[in-house]
Formats: C-alpha cells, structure tokens, sequence
C-alpha cells in the first residue's frame, strides 16, 4: 500500500526558495500511469492544487504560481520534490504531497514563511 | 484557473441529507467526470470521499454519494451523523490542471 511523507524545513526566510520532498514508500515512484503532486493550505482557508508531475516526466503548474515552481522526480531515492521560490509571507501553509484527484496524501507539513 | 464555487456552510440535523453544490465551468466540471469531493477535520489531512463524480473508495459509507449535472456536481450525505461535521472540498481535473473549491463548512445541528 502506497504511503507518502513530507519532510523539509519549517521556517524559510522571505525572498528565499522552499523546499520540500516527498517520500513514496510501498511501491515504485515511476510506476507507469502513476501521478504526483503538491497542494497547499494556508492557515483558515481552502487547499490550492500547486502543481503535478506525470511518469512520463510531464510537469503541469498552477498558472498563478508557475513563475516560481519546479516540481522534479529522483527515482533512485524513490521521492519527489518541490521548490517554490522568492517565497513571501502569503506562502505559509500546510504543504501536502498527493495525488491530486485521489485518495493518496501524505499527512502535511507546516511551513512558514518569517525572518 | 478560477476556484470552482462552493457554499461557504450548510447545516442539518442528525438523520438529515444535505447536499453541498460545486460549480465550475465546461473547462473543469463540466468536461471531465473527474470530480471528487474531499473530507477534512481539522487538524487533519484531506479524506477522499468521493472520487470520479459518484464512485465511493472502500471503507466510505454508502450515506455519501455524488453526482454532477452540466458544470455543476453535488455531494450528499444523507442520515447525517455528529461525525460528518467538517470541512469539505471538491476537486475537479481540467486538463492538466486541477482545481479545488474554496470548501464548505458542514454543522451538524
């Protein structure tokens, strides 16, 4: 059974990039038709699809974050990761690995955005 | 890439349905039957209630189903229990894309 885990810094200074990576335990990362994205959740509000990467490498973003993400794959280590960068208070959220659509999410991370 | 829109509450009564609206667009909703519909407490991540406009993932009970109409697709929960007081959001594919609800506040009365 496929299980994901966050794991990166807590706190990311203003103007920096944030970095977060995702562990796919249970099953192969590169498994054909297989998915994986980001999602956030800033503090009392809704969730925000932040972008996907497809097994053949595709890699689909949130046209209102695009200038900043790089979502990437390490088959070797089984993970994929997220950089958002020149990140500003409005970036503090609850940081969710998953596969958007689906059942599969990994149990977040807060991350916050303050000198 | 506009949120699709939710109510932002609903309410009812132990034993009570309720259904929750999502609404987006021919691009979204509308085009795909890919829309599921999300349970979250909080605190909590995301549960999958719904996946794939209507079809249930084991272990959901039958009390919640859901269907769609043109740009528009619902969640109900009928027989409704203290338990279901959550958050709930739909997500719909729109191609290549994918786009939530702003959620809805559930109360169980």
């Amino acid at each position: 059974q496929l299980q994901l885990q966050e794991s990166g810094p807590g706190l990311v200074k203003p103007s920096e990039t944030l970095s977060l990576t995702c562990t796919v335990s249970g099953g192969s990362i590169s498994s054909s038709s297989y998915y994986w994205g980001w999602i956030r959740q800033p503090p009392g509000k809704g969730l925000e699809w932040i972008g996907s990467i497809y097994y053949s490498g595709s890699t689909y973003y949130n046209p209102s974050l695009k200038s900043r993400v790089t979502i990437s794959v390490d088959t070797s280590k089984n993970q994929f990761s997220l950089k958002l960068s020149s990140v500003t208070a409005a970036d503090t959220a609850v940081y969710y690995c998953a596969r958007p659509g689906g059942g599969l999410w990994g149990q977040g991370t807060l991350v916050t955005v303050s000198s | 890439q506009s949120a699709l829109t939710q109510p932002r509450s609903v309410s009812g009564s132990p034993g009570q349905s309720v259904t929750i609206s999502c609404t987006g667009t021919s691009s979204d909703v509308g085009g795909y039957n890919y829309v599921s519909w999300y349970q979250q407490h909080p605190g909590k991540a995301p549960k999958l209630m719904i996946y794939d406009v209507s079809k249930r993932p084991s272990g959901v009970p039958d009390r919640f189903s859901g269907s769609k109409s043109g740009n528009t697709a619902s969640l109900t929960i009928s027989g409704l229990q203290a338990e279901d007081e959550a958050d709930y959001y739909c997500c719909s594919y729109a191609g290549s894309l994918w786009v939530f609800g702003g959620g809805t506040k559930l109360t169980v009365l």
